[in-house]
């Protein structure tokens, strides 16, 4: 199994709403991602979790609450987004934070409205 | 600053190769080229990756001129599969924090044509 797995695939939700977007790898990595990528644009890396550990937070707004409840799974947790959050979020695993090949889930499209 | 340099779309007849470049001047003796591709309505998908020698897999190619300050990734056989936009990214291979993380940049456009 070499796929990176998000759900859902689309949402949509008001400023005052909280959601969660989820990701699920059984590849056995122990490094994963959040990117977030707007339209035509390239994806920027927002958190790295190395271990079940955020390693990595690229100064993102604490409306993004990121959690990895086991080696498997990675969440990020949405509260108070703003129409500009609008955007594909990627969830990537690598075998190691300092692995060269990420794989990366079809993302889900997130509309803040 | 922009560590690579990709020209923004290049179109390519089904059946041939395409050559697509990426300029990298300023890359330093322990970084790699990466190549990764995004399909539309896909995330992207890891292609191949080098230091100094040509690389080969059952992707592409890569080549790497001798002064490693630019690249090719060379599909032999493109198919209107393989439309996409195509990320160059140099990537240390000694580094800790975000500076080992991937950085896309602005990628090339890549369209297979019938």
């Amino acid at each position: 199994d070499t796929e990176v797995t998000q759900t859902p695939k689309h949402l949509v939700m008001g400023m005052t709403n909280k959601k969660s977007l989820k990701c699920e790898q059984h590849m056995g990595h122990r490094a994963m991602y959040w990117y977030k990528q707007k339209a035509k644009k390239p994806p920027e890396l927002m958190f790295v979790y190395s271990y079940e550990k955020l390693s990595i937070n690229e100064s993102v707004p604490s409306r993004f609450s990121p959690e990895c409840p086991n080696s498997s799974l990675l969440n990020l947790h949405l509260h108070a987004l703003q129409p500009e959050d609008s955007a594909l979020y990627l969830c990537a695993s690598s075998r190691a934070a300092t692995n060269e090949k990420l794989f990366f889930g079809s993302g889900t499209q997130l509309s803040v409205l | 600053d922009a560590k690579t340099t990709q020209p923004t779309s290049m179109d390519c007849a089904e059946g041939r190769a395409a050559n697509l470049p990426c300029n990298h001047s300023t890359i330093s003796g322990n970084e790699y080229v990466y190549w990764y591709r995004q399909i539309h309505s896909q995330g992207p998908q890891y292609i191949i990756h080098g230091l100094k020698n040509n690389e080969t897999n059952e992707m592409a190619s890569l080549i790497i001129t001798e002064d490693r300050k630019s690249s090719t990734l060379i599909l032999p056989h493109a198919t209107l599969r393989d439309t996409a936009v195509y990320y160059c990214i140099v990537r240390p291979q000694f580094s800790s924090g975000s500076a080992r993380q991937l950085t896309f940049g602005s990628g090339t456009q890549l369209t297979v044509l019938p």
